[in-house]
């Protein structure tokens, strides 16, 4: 199974800067069809989660563009601009290109 | 808009079984593939598997073959998951989705 490892586990961070998240996969989530099946997902306490990235770089509706992702082959980020109260949680980076699919461990981001 | 609205939290004992739904409106429910993901009390996300809405053909992940089946009613549009032989450790709360929309998630408590 393809594991992925998120580096930190948690990050504190000051209100207003930027966040970063690693996501580092064993094996390459480069489909057969040359597709990318990379996703980024924050759950909020008590919450279900919530897709903001898909496909590497792609924001999903309503996702601010201060969530960039970027990446390729298996090594993979997710970086958060303007750190906002809302964006607190715990952030999951998810593959589905080999099935089984798979999620990372989880990145707390919280107040420093 | 779509929603997926899942049923009521389930208290069981060990050994009893139980059925969680899904129902999704808003979009043509043989559009998208539906997963089920497993949460632990204070653990992370765990993907199950998914079931084709169109075809009715189910994927287990590994550690959900055998006691874990994936059903739909797709005339009303539903997604159903049950579990058997339910054991302390299926103690979770279950989301169903994929394609960017979560279900409120289900909280099963297994106790004797």
């Amino acid at each position: 199974d393809v594991v992925l490892t998120q580096t930190p586990v948690a990050q504190p961070v000051t209100l207003g800067d930027q966040a970063s998240i690693s996501c580092r996969s064993s094996q390459s989530l480069v489909h057969s069809n040359g597709n990318t099946y990379l996703e980024w997902y924050l759950q909020k306490p008590g919450q279900s989660p919530q897709l903001l990235i898909y496909k590497v770089s792609n924001r999903f509706s309503g996702v601010p563009d201060r969530f960039i992702g970027s990446g390729s082959g298996s090594d993979f980020t997710l970086k958060i601009s303007r750190v906002e109260p809302e964006d607190l949680g715990v952030y999951y980076c998810f593959q589905a290109t080999h099935d089984p699919f798979t999620f990372g461990s989880g990145t707390k981001l919280e107040i420093k | 808009q779509i929603q997926l609205v899942q049923s009521g939290p389930e208290l069981k004992k060990p050994g009893e079984s139980v059925k969680i739904s899904c129902k999704a409106s808003g979009y043509t429910f043989t559009d998208y593939a539906m997963h089920w993901v497993k949460q632990a009390p204070g653990k992370g996300l765990k993907w199950m598997g998914w079931i084709n809405t169109y075809t009715g053909k189910p994927t287990y992940a590994d550690d959900f073959k055998g006691r874990f089946v994936f059903s739909l009613e797709a005339s009303a549009s539903t997604a159903n998951l049950q579990i058997s032989n339910l054991k302390n450790e299926d103690t979770a709360t279950y989301f169903c989705g994929g394609f960017g929309y979560w279900g409120q998630g289900v909280m099963v408590t297994v106790s004797s």
